[in-house]
């Protein structure tokens, strides 16, 4: 079976940090990444860890730990325009499993 | 370089009438991937195809569903006799082959009235 577990809200203030973590336990692993969607709109592509560690890109961070079954997505210096739902997603194979997604609240 | 086209943007059918939803890769690209997303839910995988191979159809319903990615010309995704828990969000995906990142299209609405 595939279980991808992310909380179901976050909210944080504008140039706050917030970290959305995501625990899987999947029948197989060939990368996770993170995606943002905007209400109504296609997921964009934020990050993808293949490897245990960080890696950081701008203001975001993801991180994976393989023997934990865990991921964390870092967002610095919050902007109004980070309110989104944030997509955990496990590659199994060819296809994405994904996680039903974490909505970010910033507010002023 | 355009992105992954997908039309209708919105698409609003009958019980019991049929549903095609159309898919135009990104150019280079040769793996498409269908996903829906019920109203408060995840991203579900549907299918996975290369060019006229259906790959993957782990996440197909059994019946009334089928996806097609011919030699030329978009995917499509058809679904027949429509209901109303058919209503939902797809997306289409595509990806160059050996890359690991899927590109998303912007997705067909489907409401079944």
């Amino acid at each position: 079976g595939q279980n991808i577990d992310q909380p179901t809200e976050m909210t944080a203030t504008e140039g706050a940090i917030v970290q959305i973590n995501c625990t899987y336990q999947t029948s197989g692993f060939n990368g996770l990444f993170w995606y943002q969607q905007h209400a109504g709109e296609a997921p964009t592509f934020l990050s993808y860890n293949v490897l245990d560690g960080l890696e950081e890109k701008g203001r975001f961070s993801s991180f994976l730990s393989r023997s934990k079954g865990y991921s964390y997505l870092l967002l610095k210096e919050l902007q109004m325009k980070d309110s989104a739902s944030y997509l955990c997603a496990v590659r199994v194979i060819e296809k994405l499993v994904f996680g039903t997604g974490t909505r970010l609240l910033v507010s002023p | 370089n355009a992105g992954v086209m997908q039309n209708p943007r919105h698409l609003v059918r009958r019980r019991g009438q049929e549903a095609r939803l159309r898919c135009s890769p990104m150019k280079g690209h040769s793996h498409v991937y269908w996903y829906r997303q019920l109203p408060e839910e995840g991203l579900k995988f549907m299918v996975y195809l290369q060019k006229e191979n259906i790959i993957d159809e782990s996440g197909m319903p059994k019946e009334r569903f089928s996806a097609e990615f011919p030699k030329e010309g978009p995917s499509i995704l058809r679904i027949q006799q429509v209901v109303r828990g058919d209503s939902a969000a797809y997306f289409c995906a595509s990806s160059p082959p050996s890359d690991y990142e899927q590109y998303f299209g912007p997705g067909t609405r489907l409401t079944v009235t």
